[in-house]
């Protein structure tokens, strides 16, 4: 199965900062890298699908970059509604889809 | 409206069984793939299986291969998910969730709320 490793796996910021959160495959899926974000009790929302789409109705300050191993999600200027548990999935392999760990985004 | 509803879970032994189910509403179910995902007590996102729209195409995680098994009526628009030899590693909410194929890549657009399993004795 693909690996997919997040970093870091906690991180505590401030409304109004710029957030990066990485996502590291195991083997090379070129775009096939969504992210989610999910809040405590919630199902997850997808944010970004084929590693840079911006889902309908996702604010425009989520962006996702990356292809082949390594992606990035950047959170341009945090938003209290923004704290939360963020994963990325890959759907490279079909056979068998794998998520990141996940990230827990906090208030500092 | 997009609407996913689960049930069907609960607290069982280990050993046992328990038959979960997903209700789908506002989309036209026969055309989409559908999946089950799990989350296990404070863990993160674990993909359970998956089914396409006319059930030719399934697939397992290795963890739940040869113990779970997909199933879907698209005449009663409902998901399931055959969950026999439970074990206390399968403790979790199990999510179903809507494929609308993203860019050529599976996504997941909508979701249920989730259904508590618990295994224990």
């Amino acid at each position: 199965d693909i690996q997919m490793t997040q970093s870091p796996s906690s991180l505590s910021a401030s409304v109004g900062d710029r957030v990066t959160i990485t996502c590291r495959a195991s083997q090379s899926i070129s775009s096939y890298l969504n992210w989610y974000q999910q809040k405590p009790g919630k199902a997850p929302k997808l944010l970004i699908y084929a590693a840079s789409s911006l889902q309908s109705g996702v604010p425009s300050r989520f962006s996702g970059s990356g292809s082949g191993t390594d992606f990035t999600l950047t959170i341009s200027s945090l938003q209290p509604e923004d704290f939360a548990t963020y994963y990325c999935q890959q759907s490279y392999s079909t056979l068998a889809i794998t998520f990141g760990q996940g990230t827990r985004l906090e208030i500092k | 409206e997009v609407q996913l509803v689960e049930s069907g879970g609960g607290l069982v032994k280990p050993g046992g069984s328990l038959r979960l189910s997903c209700a789908a509403s506002g989309f036209t179910f026969s055309s989409y793939s559908m999946n089950w995902v799990r989350q296990a007590p404070g863990k993160g996102l674990e993909w359970v299986s998956s089914i396409s729209s006319s059930s030719s195409y399934i697939y397992y995680a290795d963890s739940v291969k040869g113990r779970f098994t997909i199933s879907r009526d698209n005449a009663k628009n409902s998901l399931y998910l055959q969950m026999n030899s439970l074990r206390a590693e399968d403790t979790a909410v199990y999510y179903c969730a809507r494929d609308i194929h993203c860019s050529g890549g599976s996504c997941y657009t909508d979701w249920g709320q989730g259904t508590l399993v618990t295994v224990s004795s």
